[in-house]
């Protein structure tokens, strides 16, 4: 079942301005991972924070995670038509599993 | 080095027939996994490999099976194809613990079945 659940299902946004997607989850994690999937492609891998970790950043990216609301944000600062993406988070659980389980996405898109 | 490698891209079976999907890794990784992505339902995990001669069920695996031939290749395998089976199916690995196993995926097998 899923255990990520994005927020929301779609976006759209002018070039320049910031996009931010939501991601809740279920249990408790050892990490939270955001891919990015455009359009008929593979997934790719954007950012990867841990359990103990409450902000990272990656170039244009900030991610957030808060343990006590099972939640995370991802955050794209500037955005660029070529951001025009799905964005899906995935958790890894704390069983050690060597599974993630990944949402729904959020699909956005970038107006030039 | 080429990453993660699917073949087919793309295949059309009528009900009833089977095929196998390819998957090779040419980046030492223990763990590959399967999946089908349906428009909607995000990615769902079929099966999974964590090593060599292991594998197991996820979240979706009736209707499938697997192979995981070597460290470098998983295979999946459809017996008998059903129109419920067309999907997206991708084929991911991930390295270790320490990278918080980040998974690395192929382009995609867009099947469909008729």
């Amino acid at each position: 079942s899923q255990q990520g659940e994005e927020d929301p299902q779609a976006l759209s946004i002018q070039e320049g301005e910031n996009a931010t997607m939501n991601c809740s989850y279920k249990t408790s994690i050892n990490n939270l991972q955001w891919y990015r999937q455009n359009s008929g492609r593979g997934l790719v891998h954007l950012i990867l924070i841990r359990s103990n970790e409450r902000e990272k950043h990656s170039g244009r990216l900030r991610v957030t995670l808060d343990t006590s609301k099972k939640s995370s944000s991802l955050l794209i600062t500037a955005s660029r038509a070529a951001d025009t993406a799905s964005y899906f988070c995935a958790t890894e659980d704390q069983g050690g599993s060597e599974k993630l389980v990944f949402g729904k996405g959020t699909k956005l898109t970038v107006n030039p | 080095n080429a990453g993660v490698t699917q073949t087919p891209k793309f295949q059309v079976l009528k009900t009833g027939q089977s095929m196998t999907l390819q998957c090779a890794q040419d980046m030492n990784h223990n763990s590959m996994y399967w999946y089908r992505q349906d428009p909607g339902m995000g990615l769902r995990l079929i099966y999974y490999s964590a090593s060599e001669g292991t594998t197991d069920k996820g979240e979706v695996p009736n209707g499938y099976n697997v192979s995981r031939l070597n460290k470098r290749e998983f295979s999946l395998r459809l017996e008998s194809a059903a129109p419920s089976q067309t999907s997206v199916y991708f084929c991911a690995s991930s390295g270790s613990r320490l990278t918080g196993y980040e998974q690395y995926f192929g382009p995609g097998t867009r099947l469909t079945v008729t």
